[in-house]
């Protein structure tokens, strides 16, 4: 069984450009998760979707950021325009719909504005 | 509010010795509790779960956790380290309710020395 997959592994951009993460679910995983970590502090959620609709997204930091999942498959997690301060370590989980723990996680993207 | 607290940046440990990673956290209701293990340049891996049962948690490369209600602990474990336990260390906390999100802490960064 493939994993979860998220890709770019590592994104370096400018201060006021937009870049767009994504994030392969293993299939059939209902859930899908966004998190994110800023250098040495705790993991913080970002989203969460059922299927295609967004259960929770108080964890988003602010409207520069929107996430999507057509379809119910892959999501994407879009930063426009960026900030030094959204620098950081982005990671996605999903887990089936009935098992409510059991998370995969990917291997994140590090993300770094400059 | 539900938390979790690292309490320590970073531990070091000689190869051999035993390993305790600290994890004290503060939830309304029964807790569900995790330790996830980092290692460079990979995801987020489950090692262990609490829900409910034996206090004592077996997971995955020899970890263990013990679980205290009464000090609201949860804290990691292993008998006797390997350099390649090296990595960083997250423990978490579920937070009810339909989204299924974890609460996680800073990180502790385990460093063992051969």
């Amino acid at each position: 069984e493939a994993g979860v997959t998220q890709f770019p592994s590592h994104s370096v951009i400018e201060k006021g450009q937009t870049v767009t993460l994504r994030c392969d679910p293993i299939s059939g995983h209902d859930n899908l998760y966004w998190y994110r970590r800023v250098m040495g502090k705790e993991i913080k959620f970002l989203l969460h979707f059922v299927k295609e609709s967004k259960q929770d997204e108080s964890g988003m930091p602010n409207n520069r950021f929107l996430a999507e999942r057509t379809g119910g498959t892959y999501s994407t997690l879009k930063v426009q325009p960026a900030e030094l301060e959204d620098s950081g370590v982005y990671f996605c989980a999903s887990s089936p719909q009935t098992l409510g723990w059991g998370y995969t996680f990917g291997s994140g993207t590090r993300l770094t504005v400059v | 509010a539900q938390s979790v607290a690292q309490p320590e940046d970073q531990v070091n440990v000689a190869e051999g010795n035993p390993l305790t990673v600290k994890c004290t956290y503060s939830v309304s209701g029964n807790p569900y509790l995790f330790w996830y293990v980092q290692y460079p340049n990979r995801g987020l891996q489950f090692l262990l779960k609490y829900i409910t049962g034996d206090n004592l948690v077996k997971g995955s490369y020899g970890f263990e956790a013990e679980f205290n209600k009464s000090q609201t602990s949860f804290h990691l474990k292993k008998p006797s380290a390997l350099v390649s336990d090296s990595a960083l260390y997250f423990c978490a906390v579920r937070k009810g309710g339909a989204t299924n999100k974890l609460i996680f802490g800073t990180g502790t960064l385990l460093a063992v020395q051969p």
